[in-house]
């Protein structure tokens, strides 16, 4: 089955402090991560994907394919980082088209002063 | 570039009624996905687009349909509405819908359906 879980739905944290949004995966086939962040009252947008391996805004995630995680990284949190944020598997193929997403249920960032 | 644009923005029904949501892509891009997004259920895929023709269907029954038009502009119906298709409705635009690796989505601001 396809799957994505992100255990926690709120993370809570001090600014300053190391922030770990937990993303775990299940899928057969060759996986392609995504990372979605959506501030208040903004649409939803692309932060990082795997297969660029690049930092965006200071947030790093990289693909544990022996544990399925998918897990993302800043060592020091940002009052601007409060957020929700979606990890997402690419899936279809074959018989489909690529662009379906199956998307955790998202774990909302709140950074404290 | 001009992002990914919904019409309406917010709309009440009533259940019984039907609905067509609209999405225009960012120009040049072809494929359009679809999402519904509620609390309970989260951030699930309905159905994606590409050259007038359905590429890929979620779980959804038959009372959610779409269609794509020649400039790429998507349009999603739901017939009959359900107390339970209150939510968020997102399309997403990408340049094509058979590149395997290294594409993005877009998504655009959604449409928020209230269903009474």
């Amino acid at each position: 089955a396809q799957r994505v879980t992100q255990p926690e739905k709120l993370l809570s944290v001090f600014k300053g402090a190391p922030v770990e949004l937990k993303c775990n995966y299940s899928y057969s086939g060759s996986p392609e991560l995504f990372w979605y962040v959506q501030y208040s009252r903004q649409r939803l947008q692309l932060l990082l994907r795997h297969i660029s391996r690049e930092s965006i805004k200071g947030f790093t995630a990289d693909l544990n394919k022996g544990e399925t995680s998918f897990h993302l990284k800043k060592p020091f949190a940002q009052e601007e980082d409060s957020a929700m944020y979606y990890c997402a598997l690419r899936a279809g193929g074959r018989s489909g088209g690529y662009n379906k997403l199956i998307f955790g249920a998202g774990t909302r960032l709140a950074v404290h002063p | 570039k001009a992002g990914v644009t919904q019409t309406p923005r917010y709309l009440i029904k009533t259940r019984g009624q039907q609905v067509t949501l609209s999405c225009s892509p960012i120009s040049g891009h072809r494929s359009v996905s679809w999402y519904q997004q509620t609390p309970g259920q989260g951030l699930q895929f309905l159905f994606e687009y590409f050259s007038e023709t359905q590429r890929n269907k979620g779980n959804f029954p038959g009372r959610f349909s779409g269609r794509q038009f020649s400039n790429s502009r998507s349009e999603m119906n739901v017939s009959t509405l359900e107390l339970g298709d209150s939510a968020l409705y997102l399309c997403a635009s990408s340049f094509s819908y058979r590149v395997p690796e290294g594409q993005t989505q877009y998504f655009g601001p959604g449409t928020r359906l209230l269903v009474l």
